[in-house]
């Protein structure tokens, strides 16, 4: 049972374009979403985080948005750099309902194109 | 101010043995979350712990696997009489407060049973 879903497996994106990743999630409880970037053999490293009474949340070049009627998030890069090119990794908790454990989606390889 | 720290980075067993891998929070932070990565899968939770308290153990194998976090020392995660299906990336986060932070991860503990 996958409750949150990255349903594009890879994205490759023009150095200095908009890269816009995707996550759905199906689990209505989830109430802080989080994207986490991965560079192989590293650990995640946290990039932005949103709250379930916000739209939308921004911190430089990254811009998440919120559409929690459609159960939709994303992350919007902006302009796109060679370095960004890494694995993107949604998450989601249920933290007011003391749960805090994240719930990941499988991910997206963002190859930035120079 | 240190990030997570794991060790080893790189753990190779032999079917039947045992798997010791540590994690040291980061400094002031509390609260310790397991999650491990299959090859080509996103990041499951396994669990939950404070000092001395296993807070949500929900997503840790009925057997073999155990996990503890003492007072004094590091959390340690451990698979007792390996198989080859433990073979993966082993991610350690921690955060200073509960189900109000953000998780941030170690470098994670890559598994190899052979």
């Amino acid at each position: 049972d996958q409750q949150v879903k990255q349903n594009s497996p890879s994205l490759s994106v023009q150095e200095g374009r908009i890269s816009i990743l995707n996550c759905d999630y199906t689990n209505s409880m989830f109430d802080y979403f989080l994207w986490y970037k991965k560079y192989p053999a590293e650990g995640p490293t946290f990039l932005i985080s949103i709250s379930s009474i916000k739209d939308k949340n921004e911190d430089g070049r990254f811009t998440v948005f919120l559409n929690k009627s459609a159960k939709h998030l994303s992350l919007h890069i902006v302009p796109s750099q060679p370095g960004d090119s890494a694995v993107y990794f949604c998450a989601a908790s249920a933290r007011d309902f003391g749960n805090e454990k994240l719930t990941f989606g499988t991910g997206t390889r963002l190859t930035i194109i120079p | 101010n240190a990030g997570v720290m794991q060790n080893p980075r790189h753990l190779v067993r032999r079917r039947g043995q045992e798997a010791r891998l540590r994690c040291s929070p980061m400094k002031g932070h509390s609260h310790v979350y397991w999650y491990r990565q299959l090859p080509e899968e996103g990041l499951k939770f396994m669990v939950y712990l404070q000092k001395e308290n296993i807070i949500d153990e929900s997503g840790m194998p009925k057997e073999r696997f155990s996990a503890e976090f003492p007072k004094e020392g590091p959390s340690i995660l451990r698979i007792q009489q390996v198989v080859r299906g433990d073979s993966a990336a082993y991610f350690c986060a921690s955060s200073p407060r509960r189900a109000t932070d953000t998780q941030y991860f170690g470098p994670g503990t890559r598994l190899t049973v052979l």
